[in-house]
């Protein structure tokens, strides 16, 4: 079974800190991957997506994928209190299905 | 643009009765997905329309449900008949293309059954 796996949290984070979140998948055929962030309340709404081994930036994010290790992590650097939310870690293969991991909440402490 | 556009954003109903939720993609992108949120099991893809032809309908959970894709800016999912354990909230999404997993989000529809 085609699995994501990420840490539920709570993950409690100083404001202006760097907030890590992980993800692992199963399946060695995914080929993208993709940081959906998620208000209470709300929908989820896509931030990053990353496809290459390595680091990918794009403002104070920054996502890292490791094949190898089979891992996706989305850095937030300088963290404010308005990236609380839900992240949600997604990994596509070669066709519309995305695989999605359960979701870590981040609560982000002024 | 708008964005995808789904109603109504809050439906309350009794077990038994017919429940129609409604999508509009965003105008240009030929695929259409229906998600399914809850605590327990999270995102759950329910159907995968490309160009308005359902492509994937494994995640229906059983023949009360049925959704349509009549054209390229419309689509429903009824649930009929509705029970509680169908109490969840509903999300239309829709993209450009075929393979990405670039999905963009109607606000979602919460449906109480009670």
């Amino acid at each position: 079974q085609k699995e994501v796996e990420q840490n539920s949290g709570p993950l409690s984070v100083p404001e202006g800190a760097i907030a890590s979140l992980n993800c692992t998948y199963s399946d060695r055929g995914s080929q993208s991957f993709f940081w959906y962030r998620q208000y209470s309340g709300k929908s989820p709404e896509l931030i990053m997506f990353i496809y290459s081994n390595g680091d990918k930036e794009d403002g104070r994010f920054t996502a890292q994928l490791n094949k190898a290790s089979q891992y996706v992590s989305l850095l937030i650097r300088d963290s404010q209190p308005s990236d609380s939310a839900t992240y949600l870690c997604a990994a596509g293969g070669s066709n519309y299905q995305l695989i999605w991991g359960a979701g870590t909440k981040l609560i982000i402490k002024p | 643009d708008a964005g995808v556009i789904q109603s109504p954003r809050h439906e309350v109903t009794e077990m038994g009765q017919e429940v129609t939720l409604r999508c509009k993609p965003i105008s240009g992108h030929n695929s259409l997905f229906w998600y399914r949120q809850t605590m327990m099991r999270g995102l759950e893809l329910l159907i995968y329309f490309n160009n308005n032809v359902p492509i994937d309908d494994s995640g229906m959970p059983e023949d009360r449900f049925s959704a349509k894709m009549p054209n390229a800016s419309f689509s429903t999912l009824k649930i009929q008949p509705s029970e509680p354990r169908d109490s969840a909230v509903y999300f239309c999404a829709s993209s450009l293309g075929e393979n990405t997993g670039e999905l963009f989000f109607g606000e979602g529809s919460r449906l109480t059954v009670l």
